[in-house]
């Protein structure tokens, strides 16, 4: 599988915006870009994933940079609750299995 | 009806035990799977299993044995563990035949400690 590159720490403000970046410069043609978050004690959550053009749902939006080699996942409005580690992953083709990079711990403060 | 189920939340056994881990699901979902993750670390994938039968393994000792009885249903029994096993367990499901996308839906995971 394509590897992603994200920082490893995050801190936000409580109703601002957060933009967490991913960087998979590998990427192939046919790679979807996935992103899961983990709140504390509990198990991954999708949040969002791409292939091509930016996405929006109602927890998050994904900007893809034109060459793909990039994203951004985007909390418009940060809350306490948001504090999590957030995963971006790739797959493609027929792979049934999602290998989780190291992701980026995000604080949200007051 | 969202949720995967995983049973027990906590267990804690010695080198020479057997036991068992459950997960369930009833989202009509055909791949499960199972993930390990030690602390301050992301999962790693054990196992998934597709229309029941295994398809990946990767790689994972044999004092872990995974079993999907029926759709709904997936265990990871466990044999002569080490300490280096304690991790937590996390149990997943997904739409097998959705190509590259698969929503995965997690469990909140058994947290394992072998003593």
């Amino acid at each position: 599988d394509a590897k992603t590159t994200q920082p490893n720490s995050m801190e936000s403000n409580e109703e601002e915006p957060v933009h967490l970046p991913c960087n998979h410069s590998t990427i192939s043609g046919t790679d979807y870009i996935h992103w899961y978050r983990q709140l504390p004690s509990q198990g991954p959550e999708y949040v969002i994933h791409g292939l091509t053009s930016n996405v929006n749902n109602r927890m998050a939006s994904l900007a893809i940079a034109e060459d793909r080699k990039s994203s951004t996942l985007i909390l418009h409005r940060a809350t306490l609750r948001d504090a999590a580690v957030y995963y971006c992953i790739l797959s493609s083709g027929t792979a049934s299995k999602l290998t989780f990079g190291t992701g980026t711990r995000l604080q949200v403060t007051l | 009806d969202t949720e995967v189920t995983q049973t027990p939340k906590h267990l804690v056994m010695g080198m020479t035990n057997k036991k068992s881990l459950k997960c369930e699901q009833h989202m009509g979902h055909r791949a499960m799977y199972w993930y390990k993750q030690k602390a301050k670390k992301p999962p790693e994938l054990m196992f998934v299993y597709s229309y029941e039968k295994l398809s990946i393994n990767e790689s994972v000792p044999s004092r872990f044995s995974p079993e999907c009885p029926n759709s709904s249903l997936l265990n990871l029994h466990l044999h002569a563990l080490q300490p280096e096993d304690s991790a937590l367990y996390l149990c997943a499901s997904s739409q097998p035949d959705r190509g590259p996308f698969r929503k995965l839906f997690f469990g909140s995971g058994t947290q394992l400690s072998v003593l």
